[in-house]
């Protein structure tokens, strides 16, 4: 158990459609990364909040969206949802000197 | 761009044997790398790490060797276990920039 919490773990929705995905770091942890990883993909990096900024953005997508609470839970908003957008999406929360990311279980979402 | 490449999609070992896993950057303002092993359906889990003024790091079965020079690293698992049948990321970053950059994994099949 990494201590680092993600709701749901499945999530089944249509296209066309608006989900919302939760991340709770591990208690202490700032940092909240989003990644997601398709069907034979490697992990791509999503966006990174630091303390409730955002602090570096990778590929996600302008239908994406994410924001981290003052209580530093963070949320990932996906909107007019595609088939592509199935997906595993993984949270992750850091402490350590060379950015040891510590991952959540996961939520996979699957748009039909 | 894959600036963080793990040329082998699969690797098969026996059980008892070494394990290698290899990754090959681009980038030379690397300057800290990283091993996660990852489960079906879980998030993957923090290994090891190395920084770039090692050239070894080693903690109980797990050894990561990085040849600088070569943008080389590779990890090292002796004795190899069933337990290790997982798929293997490789990930790097660099100075304060909180962004790692992924490899597409390497799956390893332990084999008793």
């Amino acid at each position: 158990d990494s201590g680092v919490t993600q709701t749901p773990k499945h999530l089944i929705t249509a296209t066309g459609q608006r989900v919302t995905l939760r991340c709770s770091p591990r208690s202490g942890d700032l940092s909240v990364y989003w990644y997601q990883q398709s069907l034979d993909q490697g992990l791509q990096f999503l966006i990174q909040y630091y303390n409730g900024e955002e602090r570096a953005k990778g590929n996600i997508l302008e239908r994406f969206s994410a924001q981290q609470f003052p209580d530093l839970h963070s949320e990932l908003n996906l909107s007019s949802l595609e088939l592509g957008d199935s997906a595993l999406y993984f949270c992750a929360s850091t402490r350590g000197e060379y950015n040891e990311q510590f991952f959540g279980p996961g939520t996979r979402l699957t748009v039909l | 761009d894959q600036q963080v490449k793990q040329n082998s999609p699969s690797l098969s070992v026996q059980e008892g044997r070494i394990s290698i896993l290899n990754c090959d950057y681009t980038n030379s303002m690397f300057d800290y790398f990283l091993w996660y092993k990852k489960y079906p359906a879980e998030g993957p889990t923090f290994l090891i790490s190395i920084s770039s003024i090692k050239d070894k790091n080693e903690d109980g079965r797990f050894t990561v060797f990085l040849n600088k020079s070569a943008k080389h690293l590779s990890l090292h698992i002796v004795p190899s276990q069933p337990g290790d049948s997982a798929v293997y990321f490789c990930a790097a970053g660099s100075g304060n920039n909180r962004k790692l950059i992924w490899g597409l994994g390497t799956s390893l099949a332990v084999n008793p």
